[in-house]
């Protein structure tokens, strides 16, 4: 069972938007940075939002993310087929002295 | 162009030993984080280890005791000394550098595959 609780798929159509949603406690996205990657099939991972809301260069502004309290949401919008991935969200525990990820949202594009 | 390259996968039986490598260039390696991920088969990401620009590391609690990280400045190289290993490491491992930044890993190797197995 993972430290951050994400939905384990979430759906929606190609050029609609989509939230993924990431909670936690106070000892990890309540006092840290989070971040989300986007993990095609057999491929490393690749990072899309540092530090809450930053968006790495290369990653297309259709890639959002936000924090709020304890939990954080990843928002893709103008979904595309090539967006079908499993995400995961990530941050430091401060308790456990660990990053922590969450348990992956697999995302399908109808 | 930032590139990390592991090696040292491999199969081993419970019990055994296994040291991954991951040789970085592209980047000035001594003055980054580095942490060691995880995935099992069909499975989610795990993070497993980290290892400080200046040295102090981290670990999960699930390896504490058995993997030891470390690093090689001179030779851009990372390190995960497995020990002690169960059918339950079996995973692909990545090498992954830390942004600049307080959180997140911008680049990932293309990952090693490790099976414990008899």
């Amino acid at each position: 069972q993972s430290v951050l609780t994400q939905p384990p798929s979430v759906s929606a159509a190609a050029g609609q938007k989509v939230t993924i949603s990431c909670s936690g406690s106070s000892s990890n996205i309540g006092n840290n940075h989070i971040s989300w990657y986007q993990q095609l099939p057999g491929i490393a991972p690749k990072l899309l939002i540092y530090d809450n809301n930053k968006r790495p260069s290369g990653i297309p502004d259709r890639f959002s993310g936000s924090k709020s309290g304890t939990s954080a949401t990843l928002g893709i919008t103008g979904l595309q087929t090539g967006d079908e991935a499993d995400y995961y969200c990530v941050t430091w525990d401060s308790s456990l002295s660990a990053w922590v990820f969450g348990g992956g949202t697999k995302l399908t594009v109808l | 162009e930032v590139q990390l390259l592991e090696s040292g996968g491999g199969l081993v039986q419970p019990g055994g030993s296994l040291r991954l490598s991951c040789t970085a260039s592209g980047f000035t390696f001594s003055s980054y984080a580095m942490s060691w991920v995880r995935q099992a088969p069909g499975k989610g990401l795990e993070w497993v280890s980290a290892i400080a620009s200046g040295g102090n590391t981290y670990y999960a609690e699930s390896v504490k005791g058995r993997f030891t990280i470390s690093r090689d400045n001179s030779k851009n190289t990372l390190y995960l000394q497995m020990n002690s290993l169960r059918a339950e490491d079996t995973a692909i491992y990545y090498c992954a550098k830390r942004t600049s930044s307080s959180s997140g890993w911008d680049h990932w190797g293309q990952g090693t595959l490790v099976t414990v197995s008899s």
